[in-house]
């Protein structure tokens, strides 16, 4: 099974500052059909999971351009430039190229 | 509106059997594949499982195939996921989401199992 590795675990953030989070991959994420399906999510404190980016770099709607998804293969990166206090939560990754899909085992970023 | 609305959770004996209940409007819901994820306490979100447009096609993650059965019901536009020989470990906050890329999930209901 695919395992996706996050780090890191927890992040203290500044607000306006920029942050990043690793996905990696113990195997390449590109489907037969060429595509790649690694999204990422926010889980807010109280609130389910919602859809940020998909497959890769591509920005649900109503995401806010300063959300950045990028990487190739079976390594990823979500960049959040000029952090709001509303980006902050538990970022999960996803892969749905392989069966079963798992999630990342999340990154929390927090306020310094 | 996209609308998904879970029901069903509550306390369940161990070794006894659920069934949730995931309502779905404001889209068009025989045109989607539906899914199913939960959160443990404090835990991190796993992925159960998911059902294609006309139930032809329902994947599982392993460890849980022979425990849960997700099934759907297009006229009703409804999603279920039918929970048997519970245990402790399945205490968790489930979810159900429209797929592929899981754009859209319901608030989410509590299953605890405990005697």
């Amino acid at each position: 099974d695919v395992v996706l590795t996050q780090t890191p675990v927890a992040q203290p953030v500044t607000l306006g500052d920029q942050a990043s989070i690793s996905c990696r991959s113990s195997q390449s994420l590109v489907h037969s059909n060429g595509n790649t399906y690694l999204e990422w999510y926010l889980q807010k404190p109280g609130q389910s999971p919602q859809l940020l980016i998909y497959k890769v770099s591509n920005r649900f709607s109503g995401v806010p351009d300063r959300f950045i998804g990028s990487g190739s293969g079976s390594d990823f990166t979500l960049k959040i430039s000029r952090v709001e206090p509303e980006d902050l939560g538990v970022y999960y990754c996803f892969q749905a190229t392989h069966d079963p899909p798992p999630f990342g085992s999340g990154t929390r970023q927090e306020i310094k | 509106e996209v609308k998904l609305v879970e029901s069903g959770g509550g306390l369940v004996q161990p070794g006894r059997s659920l069934k949730l209940s995931c309502a779905a409007s404001g889209f068009n819901f025989n045109d989607y594949w539906m899914g199913w994820v939960r959160q443990a306490p404090g835990k991190g979100l796993e992925w159960i499982g998911e059902i294609n447009k006309d139930s032809s096609t329902i994947n599982y993650t392993p460890s849980l195939k022979d425990k849960f059965t997700i099934s759907r019901d297009n006229a009703q536009n409804t999603l279920y996921l039918q929970m048997s020989k519970l245990g402790s470990e399945d205490t968790a906050i489930y979810y159900c989401a429209r797929a592929v890329a899981f754009d859209y999930w319901g608030q989410g209901v509590m299953v605890t199992v405990s005697s």
